[in-house]
């Protein structure tokens, strides 16, 4: 048990839906990430925040939008996807200390974009 | 760019040792990770590395060297359960994370 959680654990949807991904941290974090995890690639890092500002942006479509209501929820929100995002998407955490810190992971919500 | 290389796949047999390589192009160098994920889990922490040597727990140990861009993780006595994807990731200096493709380790019986 890694101490993040992560719902749904599978999702399947059209191109049309809208749907949102959730994290929730047990573990006093002060910083929260969203990865996408596609077969054979490097882990693509798409958001962070850190003490619930948004830090990082790495040119993601804005078909994604991210929310950090507090420092223990994350969510990812979906609309008008491609079937190209049909990936793994983890969420991370970590206490930020001077760059030591450990990153760690949900077990990810498996998307499907039909 | 940045670069961090490990093999797609390696196949060993249980109770055997083996070396999964990292190598490493990235500007800066603030550590090294490696961790560990089940298929259809979550990544889970392994080792980290940010001086010269080896660093040892328990079966597994991991090795680091800056000046040649490269580390290893050996997982000694291997059991089943040890069939996993091992992910090595480097610490930029932007202090952000720049992950490997990851190895498919197979072992066999």
């Amino acid at each position: 048990e890694t101490g993040v959680t992560q719902t749904p654990r599978h999702l399947v949807m059209g191109m049309t839906n809208k749907k949102s991904l959730k994290c929730e941290q047990h573990l006093g974090h002060n910083a929260m990430y969203w990865y996408k995890q596609s077969a054979k690639k490097p882990l693509e890092l798409m958001f962070v925040y850190s003490l619930e500002e948004r830090v990082e942006n790495n040119s993601v479509p804005s078909r994604f939008s991210p929310e950090c209501p507090n420092s223990s929820h994350l969510f990812l929100h979906l609309h008008t996807l491609q079937p190209e995002d049909s990936a793994l998407y983890l969420c991370a955490s970590s206490q930020e200390r001077g760059g030591q810190e450990t990153q760690y992971f949900g077990p990810g919500t498996r998307l499907l974009v039909l | 760019g940045q670069n961090i290389d490990q093999p797609t796949e390696m196949t060993a047999t249980e109770g055997a040792i083996v070396q999964i390589n990292c190598t490493y192009q990235t500007s800066g160098f603030n550590g090294l990770f490696w961790y560990q994920q089940h298929a259809g889990e979550a990544p889970t922490f392994l080792s980290y590395n940010v001086l010269d040597g080896l660093e040892e727990k328990g079966r597994f140990s991991s090795f680091l060297s800056r000046s040649k861009g490269y580390s290893y993780l050996l997982l000694k006595e291997l059991q089943m359960k040890d069939s996993a994807s091992y992910l090595c990731a480097v610490r930029d200096s932007n202090y952000q994370l720049i992950w490997g493709a990851g190895t498919k380790l197979i072992i066999k019986p």
